[in-house]
């Protein structure tokens, strides 16, 4: 991996599912590994900023892994809701240089009422 | 608790003719960032700004200027506008400019060259 890979590009869920989505990332020279969650006609909100190999981090109904051997991290969200509906951004420093965060194209989350 | 805002939030330029987008924050954060975003694209970073007195370029810097005014403010500068230049973007800042700190965002301008 060269450079900073989400999948799938869309999604769409119904109510009460529980979804994840995959961030690839160049697995040497880790620094971190950012997820955000943009709503449309807002700013992207920080969710997560995980630095070691094994981190799990949970925020609601929403957790993250982080796999820096061999460079993932899965997003979860459990029960969704419709307010959940937003794209999910993830983003990791991938030129050598810890200042500058290279964004994945993101994952559009919708979720059916 | 304004955080990071911007301006203008929307605006429409002849090719050929300049403007700035205006940023500041009131976290008191030494890192400041412009960025871009394209459909289907990731945010694309312009320049960043790792502490006051400093800026660098990122990925996309062509056809662009910044200046970090004071440890506040972050403008950005389009010389000549052109379409290619048409999208949203985003000033962030961060308490210091590694990338294990949490980066905050303003609320996006939209910017369309015709």
């Amino acid at each position: 991996i060269l450079n900073v890979e989400q999948s799938p590009q869309s999604l769409h869920v119904q109510e009460g599912d529980s979804t994840n989505f995959t961030c690839s990332f160049p697995s040497s020279n880790f620094y971190a590994l950012h997820w955000y969650r943009w709503e449309t006609a807002k700013s992207p909100e920080a969710l997560f900023v995980m630095t070691l190999n094994g981190d799990e981090k949970k925020k609601g109904r929403i957790s993250a892994t982080l796999n820096t051997k061999e460079g993932y991290s899965y997003l979860y969200i459990k029960g969704s809701q419709p307010e959940d509906s937003a794209t999910y951004l993830c983003a990791s420093p991938v030129y050598g240089s810890a200042r500058q965060l290279t964004f994945g194209s993101g994952t559009q989350l919708t979720v059916l009422p | 608790n304004a955080g990071v805002t911007q301006t203008p939030k929307f605006q429409v330029l002849k090719t050929g003719q300049s403007m700035t987008l205006q940023c500041a924050q009131d976290m008191n954060h030494n890192s400041m960032y412009w960025y871009r975003q394209d459909p289907g694209m990731g945010l694309r970073l312009i320049y960043y700004s790792a502490s006051e007195g400093t800026t660098d370029k990122g990925e996309v810097p062509n056809g662009y200027n910044v200046s970090r005014l004071n440890k506040r403010e972050f403008s950005l500068r389009l010389e000549s506008a052109a379409p290619s230049q048409t999208s949203v973007y985003f000033c962030a800042s961060s308490e210091s400019g590694t990338s294990g700190n949490t980066i905050y965002f303003g609320e996006g301008s939209w910017l369309t060259v015709v």
